[in-house]
């Protein structure tokens, strides 16, 4: 089956830049969306469409591609990104994959 | 307000039957992509069904394939989830998710808390 891959952990001090990858072979054909989960709670929407931020998010959440990876970028990190990201795709047939998963960790 | 309710989770044998719902408000059910999304105690989000906003088409993981049925009644705002054959590794936080769709899919914009899923015996 497809797969995502995503670094298991980034750690990143506060007013830093954060940078979660995920790579694919479908990532050329296929937009990418970006969850973040906090302990407990459902996922939400940061980044759709590759690169498009849904309305109330941050505009320090940034998504790019290229080629068969994309890139979730946190710029100027805060204390409340601290949380789980995952990138999420469809392959041709239609099914959708998730990413591994990347816990991001504010030091 | 916008908003997705799950219901139906509880603890089930190997080999039962369970049957999950969705209540929407707040938006034009009718008009939506739904998705059901599951996690494992402890491990990361896996999709597991989709269905199309006038239901068909629709999609479901191999890990689910011929043992869960998606379905929708969009008069009454309700997405379902019926689970037959259910393994043990099926137990899992069971969420529902809508997504737009308008030339291309937006994501999955809102979830529901999530009905908790346990298989054992």
């Amino acid at each position: 089956s497809y797969e995502l891959t995503q670094p298991p952990s980034v750690s990143v001090s506060p007013g830093q830049t954060a940078r979660i990858t995920c790579s694919g072979d479908a990532l050329p054909k296929q937009y990418a969306y970006w969850y973040q989960q906090k302990p407990g709670q459902a996922p939400i929407l940061v980044i759709y469409k590759d690169n498009e931020r849904p309305s109330g998010i941050p505009e320090r959440f940034s998504g790019s591609s290229s080629g068969t990876t994309v890139t979730l970028t946190i710029s100027g990190v805060q204390a409340e990104d601290e949380a789980d990201y995952y990138c999420q795709t469809a392959d041709i047939s239609g099914t959708y994959v998730f990413g591994t998963g990347t816990k991001v960790t504010v030091l | 307000e916008v908003q997705l309710v799950e219901s139906g989770g509880g603890l089930v044998q190997p080999g039962g039957s369970l049957r999950l719902s969705c209540a929407a408000s707040g938006f034009t059910f009718s008009s939506y992509e739904m998705n059901w999304v599951r996690q494992a105690p402890g491990k990361g989000l896996e999709w597991v069904s989709y269905i199309s906003s006038r239901g068909s088409p629709i999609y479901y993981a191999d890990s689910v394939k011929g043992r869960f049925s998606i379905s929708r009644d969009n008069a009454k705002n309700s997405l379902y989830l019926q689970m037959n054959s259910l393994r043990a590794e099926d137990t899992a936080v069971y969420y529902c998710a809508r997504e737009k769709f308008a030339g291309y899919y937006y994501g999955m914009d809102v979830w529901g808390q999530g009905t908790t899923v346990t298989v054992s015996s």
